[in-house]
């Protein structure tokens, strides 16, 4: 079953520190996404990303975060500054077609930040 | 008022009982609803799309009432397997920008 993998499954930083978190979603999914959930909080949308482009973003997705798709396989989601508040797990999630809410998940990348 | 809105639990039930539960919304324009199941450290998985006239699968029932800005899932002859978090979840802009309630705990016991 083809399913989004993401690299890596946990990283630890220190604050202040730069982190790209990769993924490769399911291979003919147009749309992509980043989500974000806080220990013990709710999953929560940071970003969509659609041709190559970002097509929403939420209030978290400030100029620290950027997304990219570098080479048509992979989808990345870099930290430049981390801060503590930035520790969560982090969820890319890709789609076929947009609306249908049907998203499949990667199995996260935990992001600790000391 | 929450966006979402879900009683965290947790529910323990025995195996073999019926479980429901229930989320509100608050954004009474939202177009479309669903509901994830998320097992501990895991990711959200799609467990059903929830339609207005209400649908069914397998033992899982999913119902909507727009007037009330209600969600419920009913799980009938609760398995172990079933034991996870569901996660109440809406789609306000059909953008698949989803909005995720914290979650209700289910665990069911021998």
């Amino acid at each position: 079953e083809p399913e989004v993998t993401q690299t890596p499954s946990h990283q630890v930083t220190q604050m202040g520190q730069e982190v790209i978190l990769r993924c490769v979603p399911i291979s003919n999914h147009l749309y992509f996404y980043w989500y974000r959930q806080i220990l013990g909080q709710k999953v929560e949308f940071l970003v969509s990303f659609y041709n190559n482009e970002i097509s929403e973003k939420s209030e978290i997705f400030d100029d620290q975060f950027s997304v990219e798709r570098p080479d048509g396989s992979n989808f990345t989601l870099k930290i430049r500054s981390t801060k503590l508040e930035d520790s969560a797990m982090y969820f890319c999630a890709s789609s076929f077609i947009q609306g249908t809410g049907e998203l499949f998940f990667g199995e996260g990348s935990r992001l600790t930040v000391l | 008022r929450k966006e979402v809105e879900q009683d965290p639990g947790p529910f323990n039930v025995p195996e073999g009982a019926t479980v429901a539960f229930n989320c509100t919304y608050s954004n009474s324009a939202s177009q479309s609803f669903f509901w994830y199941r998320q097992d501990c450290r895991k990711e959200p998985k799609l467990l059903m799309s929830v339609y207005s006239s209400g649908n069914e699968d397998g033992r899982f029932t999913a119902q909507l009432n727009r007037a009330s800005q209600y969600i419920s899932l009913l799980i009938r002859d609760s398995k172990l397997s079933d034991s996870a978090t569901y996660l109440c979840v809406v789609n306000p802009y059909n953008t698949d920008k989803l909005i995720f309630g914290t979650g209700t705990r289910l665990q069911v016991f021998p």
